[in-house]
């Protein structure tokens, strides 16, 4: 059983076009964080949200949390193909200092 | 760059060989996590040192070990590999006292087993 249930798994869109990655779960998250990977590289930090509710941008990337801190999302305004790549969220788990990852979505932006 | 190194950055074996993974964290960072990466499976938590002491384990099978040595370098051992064990390996490092433990990956060892 995943804790954390990322969707949709793959995605493929134009260049241009709009997007949303959601992240979720039915446990209290005390923060999520959000990763990017590109192949045959190491997860790269891109966000961490730790209020119920929260909203944090990057450029073209909206990060949301929550209200009650169990979900997030990543939208993404005019995708690029720069933003092909595996988003993975993370979970750290209330009271404890374990990290829990989703499965990850594989976006493909195609020019 | 994250800072945190790992090597070796391929590594291709035979099944019943033991082989080491090395990682170096973050100046600074004491906590040094390992995750495992297959095609199926996602980013499986392995094991958590923090300050030379084990902190966490996730799911670490009987034939792998880790340990952190004084310099706060990170060791990963893996014994009698068998085909599944074929994935990336990825290191990370985090201060390890912060709040939101937000960690940062080095590039992984590909391992391939033979």
């Amino acid at each position: 059983t995943q804790l954390l249930e990322q969707s949709p798994q793959f995605l493929s869109i134009q260049e241009g076009e709009n997007l949303t990655v959601y992240c979720n779960s039915s446990s209290v998250f005390s923060s999520l964080q959000w990763y990017r990977q590109e192949p045959g590289e190491g997860p790269v930090l891109l966000v961490t949200v730790v209020t119920g509710g929260e909203v944090k941008k990057l450029k073209r990337l909206t990060f949301q949390f929550g209200d009650a801190r169990k979900d997030s999302s990543l939208h993404i305004t005019a995708a690029q193909p720069g933003d092909t790549g595996l988003y993975l969220c993370a979970g750290l788990i209330q009271g404890a200092q374990k990290l829990v990852f989703g499965q990850g979505t594989r976006l493909t932006i195609n020019p | 760059d994250s800072g945190v190194t790992q090597t070796p950055k391929h590594l291709i074996t035979a099944t019943g060989q033991r082989v080491t993974l090395r990682c170096s964290p973050r100046s600074g960072d004491l906590s040094v996590y390992w995750y495992q990466q297959s095609l199926d499976q996602g980013l499986q938590f392995l094991i958590q040192y923090y300050n030379g002491e084990e902190r966490a384990k996730g799911n670490i099978l009987e034939r792998f070990s880790a340990q952190q040595f004084p310099d706060l370098h990170s060791e990963l051992n893996l014994s009698s590999l068998e085909l599944g064990d074929s994935a990336l390996y990825f290191c990370a490092s985090s201060r390890g006292r912060e709040r939101y433990n937000e960690q940062f990956f080095g590039p992984g060892t590909r391992l391939t087993v033979l």
